[in-house]
């Protein structure tokens, strides 16, 4: 089956304990991105890769990192996480660009105390 | 830079009205054009989407849309709501040859299907 998996599904963790939320899909996307999604915000783009080793940054960057070592991962990580960063993130991959569907994956509900 | 407008963060419909969410854009050039569905608890799924050709855009569970260019719009519409239309819907746009698959989304609109 297609699709993007997530872990973990909810995470609750404490200000300034590094983590890491992992993203991994099975179509062999060339582009994936992580969002996160806030109550009347919508979603915004965090970082997204093109392709193995190609990385850029989103709308909302600011205190995240991701690396992009195997075409199928895209984890996400928080060095030093604070209260803001409390939300739901959501990855997504891409078999082209602009035109293609994204395909979500289930998302991870980050909170951060 | 782009942006997406979605009028009416909650819209409210009776069970077998008809469904209107509303979505404009902003951008030079026309862009390509989705709607995605977030159902309660889960990632989101795409609805439909305008790229070229005809501007008129079925999707599934019965939604179109239709890509206005004089009016930057690509507003959603379904003849009949039904119950389990009930979710978040998001507008979202994606540069016209962009360099890299990104999109830029609404802040979305909840619909409410009542019996």
């Amino acid at each position: 089956e297609a699709q993007v998996t997530q872990n973990p599904r909810y995470l609750i963790t404490v200000t300034g304990k590094k983590l890491t939320v992992t993203c991994s899909q099975n179509m062999n996307h060339e582009y994936m991105s992580w969002y996160r999604q806030d109550p009347g915000l919508g979603l915004r783009q965090i970082y997204y890769s093109m392709n193995v080793e190609v990385t850029d940054k989103g709308d909302v960057p600011e205190g995240y990192k991701v690396s992009r070592k195997e075409k199928r991962n895209f984890p996400l990580i928080l060095e030093s996480p604070s209260p803001n960063q409390t939300s739901l993130y959501f990855c997504a991959s891409t078999l082209e660009r602009g035109t293609d569907t994204q395909y979500f994956g289930p998302g991870t509900r980050l909170t951060v105390l | 830079a782009q942006s997406v407008t979605q009028l009416g963060s909650h819209v409210s419909v009776s069970e077998g009205a008809l469904v209107l969410l509303r979505c404009n854009y902003s951008s030079s050039v026309p862009p390509y054009l989705f709607w995605y569905v977030q159902y309660p608890n889960q990632g989101l799924q795409l609805l439909l989407k305008y790229t070229t050709g005809a501007t008129l855009v079925k999707g599934i569970n019965g939604f179109e849309a239709e890509f206005k260019k004089s009016e930057t719009s690509f507003h959603l519409t379904k003849p009949s709501a039904h119950m389990s239309d009930a979710a978040e819907y998001f507008c979202a746009v994606s540069p016209l040859g962009s360099g890299y698959s990104t999109l830029t989304f609404g802040k979305g609109t909840m619909l409410l299907v009542s019996p």
